[in-house]
């Protein structure tokens, strides 16, 4: 259990609709990530919140966006949904994801979403 | 940019055997490097990573890695795979300083054979 807890786990909705996906980092961790995992693009960075603002943006598309709020757990807003976003959502924390590098991120057990 | 290319995305070995899992990396500056390890249905888990330091890292489960600047690689090696060893790794890097996201390798995906 590396502390990081997603929920939902499981997720099953129709295209146009819109989802939110919660994250609650590690206690003590002042940054979150988000990864999404599909089967033609591997694992991609989406987005990283620090002590509540945004830090760092990946690949995330516009239909897509997050927060980080002050009790520091984050979501993950998904809208207008396409079949394509069908993936496996991943949070991960870390203790600072500020300026010196290679701290550890601790995965949570991610949010699988279904696109129908 | 950063850049991760894993050889193989599939290995199957036997119980008992050598496991090495190959990671190459392409980074304008050497990076930081993890290997994350997911068994089935689960989330990520750290392996091991180099930072600094000694460039042979040992990690959890038996595993080690050794970083090798001159070749970019950093593979994953176990001297005797277990039947719990089968999962998918992925190796990853991160940038030195700023922005810490992981970039990661399409990942292999280890079959043990009994």
């Amino acid at each position: 259990d590396s502390g990081v807890t997603q929920t939902p786990k499981h997720l099953i909705t129709a295209t146009g609709q819109r989802v939110t996906l919660r994250c609650s980092p590690r206690s003590g961790d002042l940054s979150v990530y988000w990864y999404q995992q599909s089967l033609d693009q591997g694992l991609q960075f989406l987005i990283q919140y620090y002590n509540g603002e945004e830090r760092a943006k990946g690949n995330i598309l516009e239909r897509f966006s997050a927060q980080q709020f002050p009790d520091l757990h984050s979501e993950l807003n998904l809208s207008s949904l396409e079949l394509g976003d069908s993936a496996l959502y991943f949070c991960a924390s870390s203790v600072t994801g500020a300026g010196q590098g290679g701290e550890t991120q601790y995965f949570g057990p991610g949010t699988r979403l279904l696109v129908l | 940019a950063q850049s991760v290319t894993q050889l193989g995305s599939h290995v199957s070995v036997s119980e008992g055997a050598l496991v090495l899992l190959r990671c190459n990396y392409s980074s304008s500056v050497p990076p930081y490097l993890f290997w994350y390890v997911q068994y089935p249905n689960q989330g990520l888990q750290l392996l091991l990573k180099y930072t600094t330091g000694a460039t042979l890292v040992k990690g959890i489960n038996g595993f080690e890695a050794e970083f090798k600047k001159s070749e970019t690689s950093f593979h994953l090696t176990k001297p005797s795979a277990h039947m719990s060893d089968a999962a998918e790794y992925f190796c990853a890097v991160t940038r030195i300083q700023g922005a810490q996201k992981l970039v990661f390798g399409q990942g292999t995906r280890l079959t043990i054979n009994p």
